[in-house]
């Protein structure tokens, strides 16, 4: 059973610029999310993916999308690169899309994105 | 709104001793989840413990148990038998009710120093 993976590990980008992070679920993971983490925050929820089509969003601006492709694997692209998008992207993925409380998401090591 | 507050930055324990690490929670949903999740420098979350608000014993997987207090919305990590590799960055989490998403709410965590 291969975990979630994630590329590039680490990214610089200047201003302005656009940047697209890659994210491999969980075998047998329908359900990606997209995570960003600041420096000395906890993660914060981007939006989550299920079945090739967004199911939820956070309080991110549409310059944040996403895709997922048939086989469940997922992009964060992000446009207009600003000084306060420095961070740590992590994805997760899951079975089920659904709220279900217990359910359990599995993270990948992240991508550090750097905005110079 | 739901908020995870976790109050201590930073911990130090000796090896083999036990730690407590603190979590209190704000929800006005009468169902809801509550995770904790371990981060070392790796990048990757890795999910610890889950306590449901209905259950009626405090979760237990291993040498982690979680201390739930629901009275006082807390729902704290107690490592037992601390380890040189326990020590990395601690996040508690919570997932509010059921939806069509597996957001989850995170705290700013507690980083673990574990001394030999």
């Amino acid at each position: 059973e291969t975990g979630v993976t994630q590329s590039p590990t680490h990214l610089i980008k200047t201003r302005g610029q656009q940047v697209t992070l890659r994210c491999s679920s969980q075998s047998g993971h329908n359900t990606v999310s997209w995570y960003q983490q600041a420096l000395g925050q906890g993660p914060q929820f981007i939006f989550q993916y299920y079945r090739e089509e967004e199911n939820g969003r956070g309080n991110f601006p549409p310059r944040f999308s996403g895709l997922q492709f048939p086989n469940y694997s997922s992009e964060l692209n992000v446009n207009a690169l600003e000084l306060d998008d420095s961070a740590l992207y992590l994805c997760a993925s899951s079975l089920n899309p659904e709220s279900r409380i217990n359910e359990k998401l599995f993270f990948g090591s992240g991508t550090q994105l750097s905005v110079l | 709104a739901q908020k995870i507050t976790q109050t201590q930055p930073g911990m130090f324990v000796q090896e083999k001793e036990a730690v407590t690490l603190d979590c209190t929670y704000d929800t006005s949903d009468q169902s809801y989840g509550l995770f904790w999740y371990k981060q070392p420098s790796s990048g990757e979350m890795i999910f610890l413990i889950y306590q449901g608000s209905y259950d009626e014993q405090n979760a237990t997987e291993g040498r982690y148990s979680l201390n739930f207090q629901k009275a006082r919305k807390s729902a704290n990590l107690v490592i037992s038998a601390s380890q040189l590799g326990d020590s990395a960055m601690y996040f508690c989490a919570m997932r509010e009710g059921v939806g069509a998403t597996n957001k989850l709410i995170f705290g700013t965590g507690t980083l673990l120093a574990v001394q030999p």
